[in-house]
């Protein structure tokens, strides 16, 4: 069975600040990582994600996430947060095998302040 | 192009009733997946279909939920006897039945049972 922790539920930074949300899984086979974001009042957006080849992946809106396979970790970055990024911030993880369900961390609540 | 629908987006039910949400996945989409998501609960996995037929039911909380999917697209998901700690968020993605499992989400029929 797999699971993911986010071990910050909320986690509250000032506007221009850069910032580290963490995810951490477990898993017994190889895995696809994701970033979903759920802005208020709103569904899930994928955010990025990481199937295979370079570890570090982008989103067009200035995050950054990087797979690091021997801490079983997928992290994501952004250099400076924006107002509009307050949003909760879901890791996610599913296997490359037949179960293609998605297993969900707790969520992470990103609030920028000004 | 369309997104995951998903209908109602609001549906306020008595306790003992039945309930029936809808789910209308991409177009093209052949893998269907039913998600919860509640405060207590987090995000959690229901079932997901390939085509018409259901391999993962393994998230059902019991035998009250089924759900159904007909010409592998529109899918049904079904609560008999509605309680009270059925209430929450369900979301509905779709993905390719091929390659990385990319999930896109509807934005959820929030079920309020009283």
């Amino acid at each position: 069975a797999q699971s993911v922790t986010q071990l910050d539920s909320q986690v509250p930074v000032f506007e221009e600040a850069p910032v580290e949300l963490r995810c951490n899984y477990s898993s017994s086979v190889s895995v696809y990582l994701f970033w979903y974001v759920q802005y208020p009042n709103q569904g899930l957006q994928l955010l990025l994600k990481y199937l295979s080849g370079s570890t570090l992946v982008e989103s067009i809106n200035g995050f950054e996430a990087e797979f690091n396979k021997s801490q079983t970790s997928f992290h994501l970055r952004k250099p400076s947060v924006h107002i509009s990024d307050t949003a909760e911030y879901f890791c996610a993880v599913s296997e490359d095998t037949g179960r293609r369900a998605l297993t969900f961390g707790s969520g992470t609540r990103l609030q920028v302040q000004p | 192009g369309a997104g995951v629908s998903q209908s109602p987006s609001n549906k306020v039910t008595e306790k003992g009733k039945d309930v029936e949400l809808r789910c209308d996945p991409i177009s093209g989409h052949t893998a269907l997946y039913w998600y919860r998501q509640s405060l207590g609960q987090g995000l959690e996995f229901l079932i997901y279909f390939q085509g018409n037929s259901a391999p993962d039911k393994s998230g059902l909380p019991s035998d009250r939920f089924s759900a159904e999917r007909t010409g592998g697209s529109v899918s049904t998901l079904t609560i008999q006897r509605t309680q009270q700690e059925d209430s929450a968020v369900y979301l509905c993605a779709s993905s390719q039945s091929l390659g990385t499992n990319e999930q896109f989400f509807g934005p959820g029929t929030r079920l309020t049972v009283l």
